[in-house]
């Protein structure tokens, strides 16, 4: 079975304090892993797909980058309206879409 | 474009109603899901629908659940006798991509985007 724990749970920042988020994943064959962020009250959006080991994208203070094992979200000079959950998930290879999720990291940026 | 939409956005129900939910996914997107979402976890899958053809119900609790999509556009999940653990948000999501199978990836269009989720409570 899928398995998916993000760390931590909370995290406090301070405006300008980076920091970094953990996936730590196990499947039987990764097809991609995503991040999403969602605000209280909304679905989740789309931010990153990562498919292979090595792989980095980025998206204004946001990094994300993959291992075999897990993957990481650096959150690099972070502002108040970077407060929200942020969600990761594994798809798998096996011809199936769906996604598996963690339960998620609740980012609060403290101005 | 505009992006997935769900209704209603809120739903209160009593315990043994019927409620339907419905989803309105991106133009020309061939893959549908539901997912559930209890308060402080992630989303979980339900189901997911190819076009009209609902390939994966595994996710789906109980018999009280049901889905369809009968022209592979617009998706309705229907939940029976409602209980009160079905409670949570029920989220609707859509993606380009079609089911690749084992051959290998199809590393483009595989997003899923997700609508704003229709919040069910069952009193």
């Amino acid at each position: 079975e899928d398995q998916v724990t993000q760390s931590p749970e909370a995290l406090r920042l301070q405006e300008g304090e980076s920091s970094s988020l953990n996936c730590s994943y196990t499947v039987s064959g990764l097809r991609g892993l995503f991040w999403y962020r969602q605000d209280p009250g909304k679905g989740p959006e789309f931010l990153f797909t990562l498919y292979s080991a090595g792989e980095e994208k980025e998206k204004e203070r946001l990094k994300a980058t993959l291992t075999k094992k897990e993957s990481f979200l650096h959150i690099t000079a972070p502002k108040p309206e970077d407060s929200a959950t942020y969600l990761c998930a594994v798809q798998r290879e096996d011809g199936n879409n769906r996604l598996a999720f963690g339960k998620g990291n609740q980012v609060v940026v403290i101005p | 474009g505009a992006g997935v939409s769900q209704s209603p956005r809120y739903k209160v129900a009593k315990r043994g109603q019927d409620v339907a939910l419905r989803c309105d996914p991106i133009s020309g997107h061939v893959s549908l899901f539901w997912y559930q979402q209890a308060l402080g976890q992630g989303p979980e899958f339900l189901t997911y629908f190819q076009n009209e053809a609902q390939l994966d119900k595994s996710g789906l609790p109980s018999d009280r659940f049901f889905a369809e999509r009968p022209e592979g556009s617009v998706s309705t999940l229907k939940i029976q006798r409602t209980q009160q653990e079905d409670s949570a948000v029920y989220l609707c999501a859509s993606s380009l991509a079609r089911d690749t199978g084992t051959s290998g990836r199809s590393p483009y269009n595989n997003e899923q985007f997700f609508g704003p989720g229709t919040r069910l409570t069952v009193l």
